[in-house]
């Protein structure tokens, strides 16, 4: 079945404590992104990659870093968490990087930091 | 830069009414692609329906139904005799073609509940 996998669903942490959230799709998508959500604001993009070592910033990158070094896996990490990234996170990927492109979504990561 | 608004932020609604969710996009590139989602309570993020600048048909998808109009810009989306089963967060986004490649932006979203 062809999905976006994320880990893990639910995250609760403490301030200053590394995670990282992974990502994977089985699709042999080229692009992939990710995404916070938070009430009043929608969807925010937080960086994307638009293929194997080739990752670019978002509307709201500060506090997170992505790696790319396999085209399937695309994982967040938050090297210092602060309260304020509490929100739930989705990953996409697409076929490639076009404007017309669907985007595929994980089920979503609710992270909570205190 | 890019922008869509979805001004109404919860809807309440009796099952087998229409609804129409709002929505307005800011865009200066002459080719985009405008889209719906639906996320259900249980959180995942559906595709419901995908059109580009250049076609202004109207969509109709079972008791879905989309209305594209330009010289409004908006891209509003109904549902005619809703179900309990609507009941979800509903996002209008956009993507453009020069500037954002498969980047969405995403309204703030519209909550719909349609009470029994």
């Amino acid at each position: 079945e062809a999905q976006v996998t994320q880990n893990p669903r639910y995250l609760i942490t403490v301030t200053g404590k590394k995670l990282t959230v992974t990502c994977s799709q089985n699709m042999n998508h080229e692009y992939m992104s990710w995404y916070r959500q938070d009430p009043g604001l929608g969807l925010r993009q937080i960086y994307y990659s638009m293929n194997v070592e080739v990752t670019d910033k978002g509307d709201v990158p500060e506090g997170y870093k992505v790696s790319r070094k396999e085209k399937r896996n695309f994982p967040l990490i938050l090297e210092s968490p602060s309260p304020n990234q509490t929100s739930l996170y989705f990953c996409a990927s697409s076929f490639s990087a076009g404007a017309n492109e669907k985007l595929f979504f994980g089920s979503g990561t609710q992270l909570s930091v205190l | 830069a890019q922008k869509v608004t979805q001004a109404q932020t919860e809807i309440s609604v009796v099952e087998k009414e229409d609804v129409t969710l709002d929505c307005v996009y800011e865009t200066r590139d002459t080719t985009y692609y405008l889209f719906w989602y639906k996320q259900p309570p249980s959180g995942e993020l559906v595709f419901l329906i995908r059109r580009n600048s250049f076609d202004e048909q109207n969509e109709i998808s079972g008791r879905y139904s989309w209305n594209f109009q330009k010289s409004t810009s908006s891209f509003n989306f109904t549902i005619t005799a809703s179900q309990v089963v609507d009941s979800a967060v509903y996002f209008c986004a956009l993507s453009e073609e020069e500037t954002s490649g498969s980047r969405l932006t995403f309204g703030e979203g519209t909550q719909l509940t349609v009470n029994p």
